[in-house]
């Protein structure tokens, strides 16, 4: 089964219009981690956020934002007034505190229209 | 400046042709992994290294083997290579385990014909 579900495969919006990349994660384990990751179309991979499980306060960075929620098992990132620069492929990631592997999702590719 | 790299950056080989791929860091991180990105699949871990001669395997580890003697270097390794090993290669650090941010390589883009 997988444990990290990005169920939008491809996503385009206007520009300066809000849009929510939704991820959904499965595990057991009551101590983990959950990340988020942004592939520009340069192809590397950058970092943009980790959260633990006993920590479910929302984060705000600049226009990005996240949700995490662990009643639905969801790790949600918002961007608001989304720029051409977003477009990007962005992966969301879990790891467990039991082991030592890491699971990425499918990835959610997301278009900016100027 | 921290770094992981990764080489070559592309290869083009032909099936059965031993090769290897090279990952270095100079953050004195622990943990090191390897995976292949694939279209609708999205990345995908193949091995990971806790440290020094420890190994263990990912989600896809058939086809591939890894070695850790130093702890900057973990390569990775076809010896056998195949069509359906063609893709997209990153290796990542992080400081210790899997639990915090993963430093990537640039990738290396692999051709199996």
């Amino acid at each position: 089964a997988q444990k990290v579900t990005q169920a939008q495969t491809e996503i385009s919006v206007v520009e300066k219009e809000d849009v929510t990349l939704d991820c959904v994660y499965e595990t057991r384990d009551t101590t983990y981690y959950l990340f988020w990751y942004k592939q520009p179309p340069s192809g590397e991979l950058v970092f943009l956020i980790r959260r633990n499980s006993f920590d479910e306060q929302n984060e705000i960075s600049g226009r990005y934002s996240w949700n995490f929620q662990k009643s639905t098992s969801s790790f949600n990132f918002t961007i608001t007034a989304s720029q051409v620069v977003d477009s990007a492929v962005y992966f969301c990631a879990l790891s467990e505190a039991a082991g030592n592997q890491f699971y990425f999702g499918t990835g959610t590719s997301l278009t900016v229209i100027p | 400046e921290a770094q992981v790299t990764q080489n070559p950056r592309y290869l083009i080989t032909v099936t059965g042709k031993k090769l290897t791929v090279t990952c270095s860091q100079n953050m004195n991180h622990e943990y090191m992994s390897w995976y292949r990105q694939d279209p609708g699949l999205g990345l995908r871990q193949i091995y990971y290294s806790m440290n020094v001669e420890v190994t263990d395997k990912g989600d896809v580890p058939e086809g591939y083997k890894v070695s850790r003697k130093e702890k900057r270097n973990f390569p990775l390794i076809l010896e056998s290579p195949s069509p359906n090993q063609t893709s997209l290669y990153f290796c990542a650090s992080s400081r210790d385990r899997g639990h915090n941010e993963q430093f990537f390589g640039p990738g290396t883009r692999l051709t199996v014909l």
